[in-house]
């Protein structure tokens, strides 16, 4: 397996360009999520999604759009990217229970993430 | 609202040496928390977690945290440093079933190991 694979590993953009992070998992996970890493700040949740078909957003989703394609994959968007925008992107996996309850322990399984910066 | 507020974003020991990294966290109901490790250039990886079980939890590698309601404290403790635990260790807090799964990390806690 796997786990969970992200792509590009690097990018570099112009202000206002537009890129799409991809982001897929093998293990069968019902949630996804994508979070950005920036330093002294942890990580903070841009968008999630509890299942296939579903997504909403977290902390932080303003400047972006997400698509959760099928269940293994989830898609992040920048529509017009700002250099605010830099910063280390990780997506994640957990197997969460059926049904609407959330149990809260579920484990969160990470990917390698993707460095962008905007210029 | 939950939080955890991890003390130091970095701490350095010696090889062999007690590992302590310190997380208090804030939250109106009791709490499921996390360790995760990053290492370096890598996706975050669960060290152990607690959920209300047995208050002493052990995790991979060697690392164990204590849940202590009377102090909203869950550290991470090791007892003989490696140079292979050089990394970055995020503490973190979920709410209990009835809400999303909003995942709340730390800052982060930078350990340098010295040989």
């Amino acid at each position: 397996n796997a786990g969970v694979t992200q792509t590009p590993k690097f990018q570099v953009l112009k202000t206002g360009q537009s890129m799409t992070l991809q982001c897929a998992q093998d293990m069968n996970h019902n949630s996804m999520y994508w979070y950005r890493q920036d330093p002294g700040m942890g990580l903070r949740l841009i968008y999630y999604s509890a299942s296939e078909g579903t997504t909403d957003k977290g902390e932080v989703p303003n400047g972006y759009n997400v698509s959760r394609l099928n269940k293994r994959e989830f898609s992040l968007r920048l529509e017009s990217a700002a250099p605010s925008q830099t910063s280390v992107y990780f997506c994640a996996s957990s197997p969460r229970l059926a049904g609407d309850e959330w149990t809260g322990t579920d484990t969160q399984y990470f990917g390698p993430g993707t460095r962008l910066t905007v210029l | 609202a939950q939080s955890v507020t991890q003390l130091g974003s970095h701490v350095s020991v010696s090889e062999g040496a007690l590992v302590l990294l310190r997380c208090n966290y804030s939250s109106s109901v009791p709490p499921y928390l996390f360790w995760y490790v990053q290492y370096p250039n890598q996706g975050l990886q669960l060290l152990l977690k607690y959920t209300s079980a047995a208050t002493l939890v052990k995790g991979i590698n060697g690392f164990e945290a204590e849940f202590k309601k009377s102090e909203t404290s869950f550290h991470l403790t090791k007892p003989s440093a490696h140079m292979s635990d050089a990394a970055e260790y995020f503490c973190a807090v979920s709410r209990p079933p009835g809400g999303y799964q909003k995942v709340t990390f730390g800052t982060g806690t930078k350990l340098q190991v010295i040989p």
